[in-house]
């Protein structure tokens, strides 16, 4: 479990700001994933990368942006374009893309 | 896509019970099928997997069921008690390797009376 971390456990964002989540992992897996939980709404995929310099969007990927520059390292931006920001983020890594993923402990974002 | 569809939403069950919680999935050719737990707060944790080459696997109180023919598989827990209370969550993929993203039922708040 210490092997993937997210940082802050808790975020507050203003209105009109952009605000980034941190996700590092040092398991040396190669496909990364962000999702999203609200109550009653299960996961639901933002980005995932499969490689360092490539990512693809999930299901719900407006709003958010992210970068792979490093296999360690997956932030997750949460733009003003997103008007519901406030929910539980976690980040997921695993060795392949879609074999058995490994959570981070979350992000909980909140709107001041 | 993969569709997933998890029922109940939520289970209450005596502590000593079985609990039983049941998914769907669309996609034929998905062959892996894990489930996690998460307690109140926590990140999700596997507690259980199996792949399409096995109809059953167990690991003490817990046990999952494949019917590929059906397209469902189901989670078993016998003699719960109070920390088996949690959301547990399905999966479904093709693995290893390939692109596919892991496909998440919405979710099984499970609840253990003592």
């Amino acid at each position: 479990d210490g092997g993937i971390t997210q940082s802050p456990k808790y975020l507050f964002r203003k209105e009109g700001q952009n605000v980034t989540l941190s996700c590092e992992q040092n398991l040396n897996h190669d496909a990364m994933y962000w999702y999203r939980q609200d109550p009653g709404q299960g996961l639901r995929l933002i980005y995932y990368s499969q490689i360092v310099n490539d990512f693809q969007k999930g299901d719900i990927a407006e709003g958010y942006s992210v970068s792979r520059e490093k296999k360690e390292s997956f932030p997750l931006t949460v733009t003003s374009a997103q008007k519901n920001p406030t929910a539980f983020y976690l980040c997921a890594s695993s060795p392949q893309s879609g074999q058995t993923q490994y959570f981070g402990p979350g992000t909980r974002l909140l709107v001041l | 896509g993969e569709n997933v569809e998890q029922h109940p939403s939520t289970l209450s069950v005596q502590e000593g019970d079985s609990a039983v919680i049941k998914c769907t999935y669309s996609d034929s050719a998905s062959n892996y099928f894990p489930w996690y737990k998460q307690e109140l707060g926590k990140r999700p944790q596997l507690i259980i997997d199996i792949r399409s080459n096995v109809g059953e696997k167990k690991d003490q109180r817990i046990a999952v069921t494949l019917n590929k023919t059906a397209k469902h598989f189901s989670l078993h827990i016998t003699e719960t008690q109070p920390e088996d209370s949690a959301v547990y969550f399905c999966a479904a993929s093709k693995a290893p390797g390939g692109s596919y993203i892991p496909t998440f039922g919405r979710g099984t708040s499970l609840i253990v009376h003592p």
